[in-house]
């Protein structure tokens, strides 16, 4: 069971939009940071949206991330084949002596 | 450019231990942390815990206390996991990735060590 709650698939056709929700309390993502990480098929997962709605040099446009209350959601524009993955959203956890917790991760199709 | 290199992977009986090595290059090893995650096969991240390589200082997951030791060796820019008393449930993936500071981003990841519990 993880702490942050993620739905376990998504999907989407080229060229679309498609959204993907990370729902947390008031411990992790009610009062800090929201990363979000892109694990493709056999790959190390990379660092996609860092502080909430930050792109890491090299991520394109099309990735964004926002944050509002305990809830936070990664957004794809422009579907491509390519955005095929495993994505996951992180944050660090207050409680007890601190952690950083992750979603359960959201399996994206591209139909 | 930044890299982290992982060792090889592990074959462990229940019982024993395993220590995972992770090389760090193209940045000033002593001005991050190196965080440790794993993955059970087909599940999701798990966070191990996170070490400074400046002082050493750590913060282990409540899970894993008792059973994980994260080190550094600064004089060739290497962090170390081992985590003692294995048991089939630690079968993962288990990555090393920079981090600034407690609870920042990760970025980049290494590569990944299998290690493989099993009688």
């Amino acid at each position: 069971q993880s702490v942050l709650t993620q739905p376990p698939s998504a999907s989407g056709t080229p060229g679309q939009r498609v959204t993907i929700s990370c729902s947390g309390s008031s411990s992790n993502i009610g009062s800090n940071y929201v990363y979000w990480y892109q694990q493709l098929p056999g790959t190390a997962p990379k660092l996609l949206i860092y502080r909430n709605n930050q792109r890491p040099s090299g991520v394109p446009d099309r990735f964004s991330g926002s944050k509002s209350g305990t809830s936070a959601s990664l957004a794809i524009s422009g579907l491509r084949s390519e955005d095929e993955a495993d994505y996951y959203c992180a944050a660090w956890d207050d409680s007890l002596s601190g952690s950083v917790v992750f979603g359960g991760g959201t399996k994206l199709t591209v139909l | 450019q930044v890299q982290l290199v992982q060792s090889g992977a592990e074959v462990k009986k229940p019982g024993a231990s395993v220590k995972v090595s992770c090389k760090a290059s193209g940045y000033t090893f002593t001005s991050y942390g190196i965080s440790w995650v794993r993955q059970a096969p087909g599940q999701g991240l798990e966070w191990m815990g996170w070490i400074s390589a400046y002082n050493g200082n750590t913060n282990y997951a409540q899970k894993l206390q008792g059973r994980v030791t994260m080190t550094t060796d600064t004089s060739t820019s290497t962090a170390y996991m081992e985590l003692r008393s294995l048991r089939s449930d630690d079968t993962a993936v288990y990555y090393c990735a920079r981090v600034k500071e407690l609870g920042d981003w990760f970025d980049p990841w290494g590569q990944g060590t299998l290690v493989t519990v099993s009688s």
